[in-house]
């Protein structure tokens, strides 16, 4: 069935460094990715997002890239501060299902001071 | 702040009792899914509304049903609670074609 993983489920940087969070899809048919972060006891956090049209987007200290060729998602980090140390999900909506996204396991990333 | 509030944020149940989780919004967002989320997983998607209307439905069974009111806050309703259901549920609303943002959920124990 269909499935959103995560390459490593850990991840430990030096603060200060850049970090980068991998994510594998298998269903071709989802047009629309969202990376979330979630910190311990609260709920899932709105990073970024991109369609399927877009191979690449730019946010604050944050960006997305797709490759829908291997069915890739990658979150990069820039100047990664101990407050982004927490759980990063990717998310994938499958066209025409009703908004339902589809998670992997997580990602947790770790900043060393 | 997601303007997501949830209640209650943490509930302790035995098995085969009735539960009802309950969610708002800010207003505008038509919106709302519910999800399951167990220790250490990704959340499930459990069903969404759209406009007080069902719209999609993940793998879970009738058991689990939900509403939602006209001023879009919702309701999830779990009944027969098996151990198994003990998670933190999580709403999340927003507008149509428009990222979701979540609440920070109830942490629901089934004993």
């Amino acid at each position: 069935g269909e499935s959103v993983g995560l390459h490593l489920p850990t991840l430990s940087v030096q603060e200060g460094d850049n970090s980068i969070i991998n994510c594998a899809y298998s269903n071709s048919a989802s047009d629309y990715f969202i990376w979330y972060k979630q910190e311990s006891g609260k709920g899932p956090q709105f990073i970024i997002d991109i369609r399927s049209n877009m191979d690449k987007r730019q946010g604050q200290r944050v960006t997305v890239l797709l490759n829908k060729t291997v069915k890739h998602l990658s979150l990069q980090i820039a100047a990664t501060q101990p407050g982004d140390s927490a759980v990063y999900f990717c998310a994938e909506t499958p066209y025409n299902q009703g908004g339902k996204l589809i998670f992997g396991q997580g990602t947790e990333l770790s900043v060393k001071p | 702040e997601t303007g997501v509030t949830q209640s209650p944020t943490h509930l302790i149940k035995t098995r085969g009792q009735q539960v009802t989780l309950r969610c708002s919004s800010q207003s505008g967002h038509n919106t709302v899914s519910w999800y399951q989320q167990a220790l250490g997983q990704g959340p499930q998607f459990i069903f969404q509304y759209y406009r007080e209307e069902e719209n999609g439905r993940g793998n879970f069974p009738p058991r689990f049903s939900g509403l939602q009111f006209p001023n879009y806050s919702s309701e999830l309703n779990v009944n027969a609670l098996e151990l198994d259901d003990s998670a933190l549920y999580l709403c999340a609303t927003g507008q149509h074609n428009s990222p979701l943002h979540f609440g920070n959920g109830t942490r629901l124990t089934v004993t």
